[in-house]
């Protein structure tokens, strides 16, 4: 059963990068079955769609985001990365890692890590 | 897409149907909208998609239904386990979007 995990720093300082790694076990990345996902949500808030990376590298962002953020990922380690600059007080969230489908598009995000809780804040 | 679930809050007792509503600003293609269930200090849980799939494991008290902009998730008879926040996914134009959720609480 493939479980997901994020790491990271939990404090960010406004101004700099917020950087997230999610490890995947119990399946492969490079299966090529699913995409690997970003999901956050600010406290007491609801779900923002970050963006999601196919174990080729190719990597898709939310156009509100795109400027600041890169999904990346590394098959030997069978994990993924967010990084995401510039952070700002408005950045602070729980960060979800998920994987939603690529061979079977009709599948959404329905494995999650559990989540990861980031503040930015000097 | 912009997402929009009503009620904002839903109190009802156990045993009890529960509707629940997200309606689109535009029609979402292929019907690709899911229902998630989140208890406090948890992950989302995929309860539906593509508006009426069950997801794997998921109890048939859970049913959706709808098309086009506007979709419901109904739960027949609530459980104790069932009073959650409830959110909805349109993942079938980019970038996904979810509802701001529907809270359903004890009465």
């Amino acid at each position: 059963q493939v479980q997901l995990q994020e790491s990271g720093p939990g404090l960010v300082k406004p101004s700099q990068t917020l950087s997230l790694t999610c490890n995947v076990s119990g399946g492969s990345i490079n299966s090529g079955d699913y995409y690997w996902t970003w999901i956050r949500q600010p406290p007491g808030k609801g779900l923002e769609w970050i963006g999601y990376v196919y174990y080729s590298g190719i990597a898709y962002y939310n156009p509100a985001l795109k400027s600041r953020v890169t999904i990346s990922v590394d098959t030997s380690t069978n994990q993924f990365s967010l990084k995401m600059n510039s952070v700002s007080a408005a950045d602070t969230a729980v960060y979800y890692c998920a994987r939603e489908g690529y061979l079977d598009p009709s599948l959404p995000s329905d494995v999650w890590g559990q989540g990861t809780m980031v503040t930015v804040s000097s | 897409i912009v997402l929009t679930q009503s009620p904002g809050t839903l109190s009802l007792s156990p045993g009890q149907r529960a509707t629940l509503s997200c309606r689109a600003s535009q029609s979402i293609s292929s019907n690709y909208l899911a229902w998630y269930q989140q208890k406090p200090g948890q992950a989302p849980r995929l309860l539906i998609y593509v508006a009426s799939r069950r997801a794997t494991g998921i109890p048939d008290r859970f049913s959706g239904s709808g098309s086009g902009t506007d979709f419901t998730l109904t739960i027949s008879r609530l459980e104790p386990e069932d009073f959650a926040v409830y959110f909805c996914q349109q993942y079938g134009i980019s970038p996904w979007t979810f509802g701001q959720g529907t809270k359903v609480e004890i009465k």
